[in-house]
């Protein structure tokens, strides 16, 4: 099983729409999460960190099932400006080298 | 304030042939993590260097090495290079002893093409 698992995607919404993305992780002990977000051919770019208690950016909002080992990133009100690959990633112990997972491709249409 | 940058911003190579990338990290960063994104993929961790030396290690081959310099600048090296070695390589640099926390920043990365 991968460390890090993420839907497959690609996911090609509407402007406006709604879209969810899911996260698993399979090592129990880690500590920290992320979502990054990476345009074509740029590199990740931190959108948000994943909190315990869950937590909202704007239009986006992020939540941690720690019992279940898995994370999700919900997009509301999407924007043509939302198209990238959105990365899950975790880190076991502080200091330690992220663990990404394979990415899922948003694509906005108008 | 200079974030992170990394040189050559692209390079084609040949099967065999030795290379060299070049990362500078963001200002007030000590530790430089190195991580290589083959297309349709997620980034995979290849080493981390901090006070000089190596600290962790991903799962790649002894091809891969690197160094850290007293500037906490630092190179990644690849020898023999095969086709697969084809890809974004990335540099991500974080603070072990700032206020940063856990995150990394990224450069803009060097893709590497082996022909």
């Amino acid at each position: 099983r991968k460390e890090v698992e993420q839907d497959p995607g690609p996911f090609n919404v509407p402007e406006g729409a709604t879209v969810a993305f899911n996260c698993t992780y399979s090592n129990s002990a880690s500590q920290s999460f992320f979502w990054y977000r990476q345009d074509c051919r740029k590199e990740p770019k931190l959108l948000m960190s994943v909190y315990s208690s869950g937590n909202e950016d704007g239009r986006f909002t992020a939540q941690l099932n720690r019992a279940s080992q898995y994370i999700s990133l919900l997009i509301r009100d999407s924007k043509l400006s939302d198209s990238a690959t959105y990365l899950c990633v975790v880190i076991v112990y502080y200091g330690q080298n992220f663990v990404f997972g394979p990415g899922t491709r948003l694509s906005v249409l108008p | 304030d200079a974030g992170v940058t990394q040189s050559p911003t692209h390079l084609i190579k040949t099967r065999g042939q030795q290379v060299t990338l070049r990362c500078s990290p963001k200002s007030g960063h000590d530790t430089v993590s190195w991580y290589q994104q083959a297309l349709g993929q997620g980034p995979q961790f290849i080493f981390q260097y901090y006070e000089e030396e190596e600290r962790q290690r991903g799962n790649f081959p002894d091809r891969f090495s690197g160094h850290q310099f007293p500037n906490y600048s630092s190179e990644l090296n690849v020898n023999a290079l095969l086709l697969g070695d084809s890809a974004l390589y990335l540099c991500a640099s974080s603070s072990k002893t700032g206020t940063d926390g856990y995150e990394q920043y990224f450069g803009p990365g060097t893709r590497l093409t082996v022909t």
